[in-house]
């Protein structure tokens, strides 16, 4: 039973265009919740977080808000550039369980110059 | 290249051989831990390090699997008998304990198993 889904495996927008990725999580316990990027044969690399504590963080085009209530979480990215074109999970973490991020599925986003 | 490393970047095997991967994590970051990614899905955790200490195995981790990290440093992960569904990308992370609990994990670019 997948405790994070991302619903759309894949996502294309227009250069210049707002992107939205979106991710569901179960379990409200989660405290933690954060954004990788995966370029192809490269590991996962870190983009943004935020804390229970708050429902949105920014960081220069990309900013993540949190909606405890819902249990999602979705990543803006704006405005999207071609190299923006990657695989993004999103991951949970719970403050107890320092050690162990459950990742999503991720969405392949492809944007189009 | 201050980054994490792993080796070999590709591996290709026969069923039933054994195969051995390393990691180098940041040289500061005193946690470790291994992922196994298949196609379509996320990373999945198997198991991570304290310095030398193996704290948590997920029950992914099968008997064939162990996991070592003898001086705290690298560490390297075998699978005995490989199978067909051992066939992933093995990621290795790394990070610096930090209680505050914004500690970021860091991934090398990982091992391609293919199991013939």
């Amino acid at each position: 039973d997948q405790q994070v889904k991302q619903n759309s495996p894949s996502l294309s927008v227009q250069e210049g265009r707002i992107s939205i990725l979106n991710c569901d999580y179960t379990n409200s316990m989660f405290d933690y919740f954060l954004w990788y990027k995966k370029y192809p044969a490269e590991g996962p690399t870190f983009l943004i977080s935020i804390s229970s504590i708050k429902d949105k963080n920014e960081d220069g085009r990309f900013t993540v808000f949190l909606n405890k209530s819902a249990k999602h979480l979705s990543l803006h990215i704006v405005p999207s550039q071609p190299g923006d074109s990657a695989v993004y999970f999103c991951a949970v973490r719970q403050e107890t369980s320092y050690d162990k991020v459950i990742f999503g599925p991720g969405t392949s986003l492809s944007v189009i110059p | 290249d201050t980054g994490v490393s792993q080796d070999p970047r590709h591996k290709i095997t026969k069923r039933g051989q054994n195969v051995t991967f390393r990691c180098d994590p940041i040289s500061e970051h005193n946690r470790l831990y291994w992922y196994r990614q298949t196609l379509g899905q996320g990373p999945e955790f198997l198991t991570y390090f304290q310095n030398e200490a193996q704290l948590e195995k997920s029950r992914l981790l099968s008997d064939r699997f162990s996991a070592e990290r003898p001086k705290g440093s690298f560490s390297t992960l075998e699978i005995q008998r490989t199978e067909q569904g051992d066939s992933a990308m093995y990621l290795c992370a790394s990070t610096k304990l930090n209680f505050g609990g914004t500690d970021t994990q860091y991934f090398g670019p990982g091992t391609r198993l293919t199991v013939l």
